[in-house]
């Protein structure tokens, strides 16, 4: 079955700094993979999704995220962390990846808490 | 705009009373589909469904009914709501062969069961 791990359930981070979130997954296929955003008392937005192609994929936000195979992973980014990013990061993937047969439903990890120190 | 859109956001109910959480998508997607988020667990999947007529449940289906009369609709139905059910519900829409499978998320609904 597929499943998501998000390893950090709570991050803090000063302003400035660089920021990596950890998403690893077991999927059998080539899976479909999403991070998506949720600030306080929002709902979720799309940050970036990786299908095929170019391993390392541009988002929103200037959030960027890494698809390696061999390790499973697909770790979200930023360079230079603001303080409007402190919110939380769900990391998910879709059984879309074959064609004729799956649903398309999403698996997410249980999230990680980003804080931001000033 | 195109939009999922849930009603009502907030609602607070007590034990055993029916309710029903609307959604709606105004992009011809034939895939819906019900989250709730509890702290710690993510977002599971209660619900869904792949075109009118056509649901199947999800990894948290017990306590909840859904139907799929119309293509736009998916409501959500706590026919006899206990306060386990407590918790943040989000619908998603999407075209299940668009290439890249995104998800659309309304934007929630807080459910609080007393």
């Amino acid at each position: 079955a597929q499943s998501v791990t998000q390893p950090d359930i709570h991050i803090t981070v000063s302003e400035g700094a660089s920021l990596e979130l950890r998403c690893n997954y077991s999927y059998g296929a080539t899976p479909y993979l999403f991070w998506y955003v949720q600030s306080p008392g929002q709902g979720l937005q799309l940050l970036l999704k990786y299908f095929s192609g170019d391993t390392l994929v541009q988002g929103i936000k200037g959030f960027e995220a890494e698809f390696k195979r061999s390790q499973s992973s697909f770790n979200l980014r930023k360079p230079s962390v603001h303080w409007s990013d402190a919110a939380e990061y769900f990391c998910a993937v879709s059984d879309f990846g074959n064609y004729g047969g799956s649903q398309g439903n999403l698996i997410f990890g249980k999230g990680t808490k980003l804080s931001v120190k000033p | 705009e195109a939009q999922v859109t849930q009603n009502p956001r907030y609602l607070i109910t007590v034990t055993g009373k029916k309710l029903t959480v609307t959604c709606s998508q105004n992009m011809n997607h034939e895939y819906m589909s019900w989250y709730r988020q509890d702290p710690g667990l993510g977002l599971r999947q209660i619900y869904y469904s792949m075109n009118v007529e056509v649901t199947d449940k999800g990894d948290v289906p017990e306590g909840y009914k859904v139907s799929r009369k119309e293509k736009r609709n998916f409501p959500l139905i706590l026919e006899s709501p206990s306060p386990n059910q407590t918790s943040l519900y989000f619908c998603a829409s999407s075209h299940p062969w668009d290439r890249d499978h995104e998800q659309y998320f309304g934007p929630g609904t807080r459910l609080t069961v007393t």
